[in-house]
Order: structure tokens, then sequence, then C-alpha cells
């Protein structure tokens, strides 16, 4: 079972930045938090992981809490080809451990 | 970036037919690889985790003898879908990782294939 949780559904505007929560409460210690993301009929993209400190790429930044029981993924300027399910995912980095997918979040970018 | 080939992208065939998913990562070597299905509206499903030269560790509820798996290399691994039924029809999703035991390296994933059984 997923072990984090994530508004069903979400809006943003064209060129507004899109900020997507998750909780993971009950995260340990050595768990990373992924993000992926899935246009409709293709496989999952990696977007970025991180297991406590802020990270940023080109694509979007990782905000963790100091606790480490949420976090939230921001894409700064959302562009309609983001329109996508988003998944947050923990996992502990042991090469065998696969990511397991809950529901997500569906972002929906307006023009 | 990491780069999962899949193929094909789309299958249709007939009842009874068995089909052949390939998955290589094309610029790294897998260490491991997992197998996915997604029906329509849901969330992925991993159906099997296996490293290069073992066999394959099915979930519960997957069929081993109906869903033969092979990862002859560090590139390359094949999901068959033995005996095919419209009830098999589903999205299915390869996923590759490379790095050691401990890696905390991403998943990568192929783009699916689509398999139709009528």
């Amino acid at each position: 079972d997923a072990k984090t949780t994530q508004p069903p559904s979400m809006d943003c505007a064209e060129g507004r930045a899109a900020n997507l929560p998750c909780n993971h409460s009950t995260i340990s210690g050595n768990e990373y938090v992924y993000w992926y993301r899935q246009i409709h009929s293709q496989g999952p993209q990696y977007i970025i992981h991180g297991l406590k400190n802020n990270e940023t790429n080109e694509m979007a930044s990782l905000i963790i809490t100091e606790d480490r029981k949420s976090s939230t993924l921001i894409l700064p300027h959302a562009t309609l080809r983001d329109t996508a399910v988003y998944y947050c995912i923990v996992r502990v980095p042991s090469g065998n451990t696969p990511l397991v997918f809950g529901k997500g979040t569906r972002l929906s970018v307006i023009a | 970036g990491a780069v999962v080939s899949q193929h094909p992208s789309r299958v249709i065939c007939k009842s009874g037919t068995s089909v052949k998913i390939e998955c290589r990562s094309l610029d790294f070597q897998a260490t491991t690889m997992f197998w996915y299905r997604q029906f329509p509206k849901q969330s992925l499903m991993l159906m099997a985790t296996s490293n290069e030269g073992s066999k394959a560790t099915y979930e519960q509820g997957v069929e081993k003898d109906k869903f033969l798996i092979n990862h002859a290399s560090l590139t390359l691994s094949t999901l068959t879908v033995t005996s095919a039924h419209p009830e098999d029809s589903s999205f299915y999703i390869c996923s590759a990782r490379g790095g050691g035991t401990y890696s905390n390296q991403p998943q990568h994933f192929g783009d699916g294939t689509r398999l139709s059984i009528l």
C-alpha cells in the first residue's frame, strides 16, 4: 500500500506556480521522497527526489518539511504540457525495493 | 537522462496468443527491473521484480506461469503473456533502476505497451 496521501485533483492557471502537496507522516528515517508524473497513455516520468534537504532541478523544486512528514512539489511556471497525474512516493534505498504507486494528484493546467 | 525503451507500444491479437514485450535500458545497466500493469483510470500495480540472471519475484495474485519474465542481461528484460485472454488486456509498463544494492537512484520507465486481446 502507498504510504502517501495526495489530493485527488488540482487546477492551476497557465504561467503560475503549481504547488502539489503530499503527506507522508509515517515516513522512516532512511526513506526518500520521489515525485513522478504520468501524462495520459505514457509511462511515468521521473521528476525529482530528496531525503531531507530541499532539492531543485530543471523541472521542479521539492520542499520537504523539517519533520519530513510532508513535502511539496513546485512547478514554477506551469504550462499546458504539465497537465498530468503526479505521484508522490516514499522508498527505502534498497536495490530491489520497487516504487509503490498511490492514486496521485491529477493536475489540470488551464489556459 | 536515463532512457528505457519498451517495444512494442501496442499489440492487438486473438485470444490464446502469446505476446512478448521487450524492455531495454539504453544508456545504463539495470541491476533491477520491474513490471507494472495499469487498468483504465487506475494507478500502476506492480507485477514482478527481477534481477539479472535470477528468477523474478512476483506479487501476490500474479500468476508466474502466465506472465513469464526473463532478465537475461543488464540491459534487457522481457515479459511474455502466455495464452492471453481478454481479461489480460491492459497497459503494461516496464521500469529499470541502476546503481548498487543501496542505491537511491530513481526508477526510469518505458512508454508502456497497450495490449488488447480480442
